[in-house]
């Protein structure tokens, strides 16, 4: 299977722990975004990667969270003192870079429950 | 602040027949714009896509009409099959964003027997 991957699929965890997941992207593409979905609503962009540097971070993106993306393959994304609003669906999707717009391709994404 | 709207949460259609999915857009800078369809605990899977310069494309039972002077675009599934009921996002993209997507609500397609 040469499409996103993501790890794990489900995560529950006790509020105030740190959780970390991971994305793999399709190999060949060099933009890599994380994105947040809630229930009822679409997705929305958290933060995304050219290669290795991480260019743009949404305000949704409160200091607890982290992203990385070393020598710009897989990516991680870390929350640190977990909290019940941050239950929700990340998804990770990568892309090609080009002059006019191109599609993301999604993974299956994560679900995080914070009890 | 919506910039990707769909005002239609739900819409049932009967096998066979066409599916009309709206999206409308409030930002002049979007120039591409996609569809995505999601199943339950999945992610997004991309369906079809349309650049601005273009007003109709079309891939097999899936076109996608944009309409800018409107900001509206338009997503016709035909013949519908039971196996497009799912939930439909309308997304959009700017130039210089890097392709960030802007998704809107989503729409609840049912096809039915």
């Amino acid at each position: 299977d040469t499409g996103v991957s993501q790890d794990p699929r489900h995560k529950i965890t006790k509020r105030g722990q740190n959780v970390t997941f991971r994305c793999d992207p399709i190999s060949e593409h060099n933009r890599l975004y994380w994105y947040r979905q809630t229930l009822g609503q679409g997705p929305e962009f958290l933060t995304y990667f050219q290669n290795e540097a991480q260019l743009e971070k949404s305000r949704l993106l409160s200091d607890r969270f982290s992203a990385e993306r070393p020598k710009g393959s897989f990516s991680t994304l870390e929350i640190q003192r977990t909290e019940q609003g941050d239950s929700a669906m990340y998804l990770c999707a990568s892309s090609f870079e080009r002059t006019l717009g191109t599609e993301a391709f999604f993974g299956q994404g994560t679900r995080l429950t914070v009890v | 602040d919506q910039q990707v709207k769909q005002n239609s949460p739900s819409l049932s259609v009967q096998e066979g027949r066409i599916s009309i999915l709206n999206c409308d857009y409030t930002n002049s800078m979007f120039d591409y714009f996609l569809w995505y369809k999601k199943y339950p605990a999945e992610g997004p899977t991309f369906l079809i896509s349309i650049s601005s310069i273009k007003d109709k494309n079309e891939d097999g039972r899936f076109t996608v009409f944009l309409n800018k002077s409107a900001k509206h675009l338009s997503l016709h599934i035909v013949p519908s099959q039971p196996g497009d009921s799912a939930v439909y996002f309308c997304a959009a993209s700017a130039a210089g964003t890097a392709s960030k997507l802007t998704f809107g609500t989503g729409t609840r397609l049912q096809v039915t027997l």
